[in-house]
């Protein structure tokens, strides 16, 4: 079966441990972006990647970290200095970066929810 | 600065009845605009894709229109089922090549 996988599915850590959260895709799709959901609240984009070895920051980053070594992974790593990291995070991945046609269409994983106490 | 809203926050109909969901967008300029919905505690599904040059999509019984010149898309949902009880979410895409959330509404359909 094609699509996302998002792992683990709850997390839990104590405040000022950084922790690594993983996406892993075989859709073979270039572009891949993390989403952070708080309740009551739209998703807001953390990081994008357009392309393998290629990343940027999306509208809240700090606090945050990517790589992007393989096309089919891009992990999150949250650290200790994001202020209120708990939250649900969702990974998401399309054939490519936004080109106005139907190969932006964004599929998403299942989520992380990750909770620091 | 791009900005998607939708109404209502949360909608309670019951079962069978026709329904309608709002979204708008105060920027025009779009390539797309998507549709998700998200059950509680799961990620996001993809229900429809709208270009900017086409004015609906159909999927079921799911239509959703788009109007750019207006900044508005609804998604109507016929013949509603307790299955459909879920958020739904709306996205518009522009130039800057980001996906732009709504809050998304919560749906009840009851039995």
């Amino acid at each position: 079966d094609g699509g996302i996988t998002q792992s683990p599915k709850y997390l839990f850590r104590k405040e000022g441990q950084n922790v690594t959260l993983s996406c892993e895709q075989n859709l073979n799709h270039d572009a891949m972006y993390w989403y952070r959901q708080d309740p009551g609240q739209g998703l807001r984009l953390i990081y994008y990647s357009q392309i393998v070895n290629d990343f940027q920051k999306g509208d809240i980053a700090e606090g945050y970290s990517v790589s992007r070594e393989k096309k089919e992974s891009f992990p999150l790593t949250v650290t200790s200095a994001q202020k209120n990291p708990t939250a649900f995070y969702l990974c998401a991945s399309s054939i490519e970066w936004a080109s106005g046609g139907l190969d932006y269409e964004q599929y998403f994983g299942p989520g992380t929810r990750l909770t620091v106490t | 600065k791009q900005e998607v809203t939708q109404i209502p926050a949360a909608l309670s109909v019951p079962e069978g009845e026709n329904l309608v969901l709002n979204c708008s967008f105060t920027d025009s300029a779009i390539y797309n605009l998507q549709w998700f919905r998200q059950d509680p505690g799961k990620g996001l599904t993809s229900l429809l894709l709208i270009q900017s040059s086409q004015r609906e999509q159909t999927s079921g019984r799911l239509n959703a229109s788009l109007d750019k010149s207006s900044g508005r898309s609804t998604l109507y949902i016929a013949a509603s089922q307790p299955g459909d009880s879920a958020t739904y979410l709306c996205a518009v895409i522009g130039n800057t090549g980001k996906l732009i959330f709504g809050q998304g509404t919560t749906l009840q359909v009851k039995p």
